[in-house]
């Protein structure tokens, strides 16, 4: 199947502790985006990144730290881990800049628990 | 004033209703447009693109209105399963390209 996929669906874990959520997609997009959907359900963009280079960068803490090893996947690393944290992620692709003006395509979430 | 606004809701409406969605942007460089569905707990989906000329999908119509800078859903004959959050979406280049997500309206249809 064609799809963005992330992984792990659901996570829970400690106050302090460090964590990785993986996305891959095999669209053959170019780029690719990480966003944190809170208790209210605002989506709001974190990251995004072109061809595995960083293309927007919105007012994160530095803890968190995307990883683009190759344009087909884009990783997000979360440092010491906040009650605040606790959100979905949703990873998602697009074409960029191939057709800038087409839609972005989601992957199906990662719940993150802070305890 | 917000780049996207929508009104949150929630609409509640009886099945068979029909039901419209407005939507307001603020960039009037932003050259595409779309309406997303997410479903609770779900992620969102991409439920049709919105044209000037105006398109339908089944039960569903889009029309854009570039001189206003608005953009519209309407459900005919609502069904249960529309229930949903309803997701309006623009992309600009304003110095770059920017997807900006509107908050959404929910929706509950009812039996």
């Amino acid at each position: 199947d064609t799809a963005v996929s992330q992984t792990p669906k659901y996570l829970v874990t400690q106050m302090g502790n460090d964590k990785s959520i993986k996305c891959e997609q095999n669209l053959g997009h170019d780029t690719m985006y990480w966003y944190k959907q809170d208790s209210k359900k605002f989506l709001k963009i974190m990251f995004s990144y072109n061809n595995k280079e960083l293309i927007i960068n919105e007012t994160v803490p530095n803890r968190f730290s995307p990883k683009s090893p190759d344009k087909a996947h884009l990783n997000l690393h979360i440092n010491s881990l906040e009650l605040g944290d606790s959100a979905v992620y949703f990873c998602a692709s697009s074409q960029g800049y191939q057709d800038p003006y087409q839609p972005q395509h989601f992957g199906d979430g990662t719940r993150l628990s802070i305890l | 004033r917000k780049e996207v606004e929508q009104d949150p809701g929630p609409f509640n409406v009886p099945e068979g209703a029909t039901v419209a969605f407005n939507c307001t942007y603020s960039n009037s460089a932003s050259q595409s447009f779309f309406w997303y569905r997410q479903d609770c707990r779900k992620e969102p989906k991409l439920l049709m693109s919105v044209y000037s000329s105006g398109n339908e999908d089944g039960r569903f119509t889009a029309q854009l209105n570039r001189a206003s800078q608005y953009i519209s859903l309407l459900i005919r004959d609502s069904k249960l399963s529309d229930s949903a959050t309803y997701l309006c979406v623009v992309i600009g280049n304003t110095g770059g390209f920017k997807t900006i997500f509107g908050a959404g309206t929910r929706l509950f249809v009812k039996a």
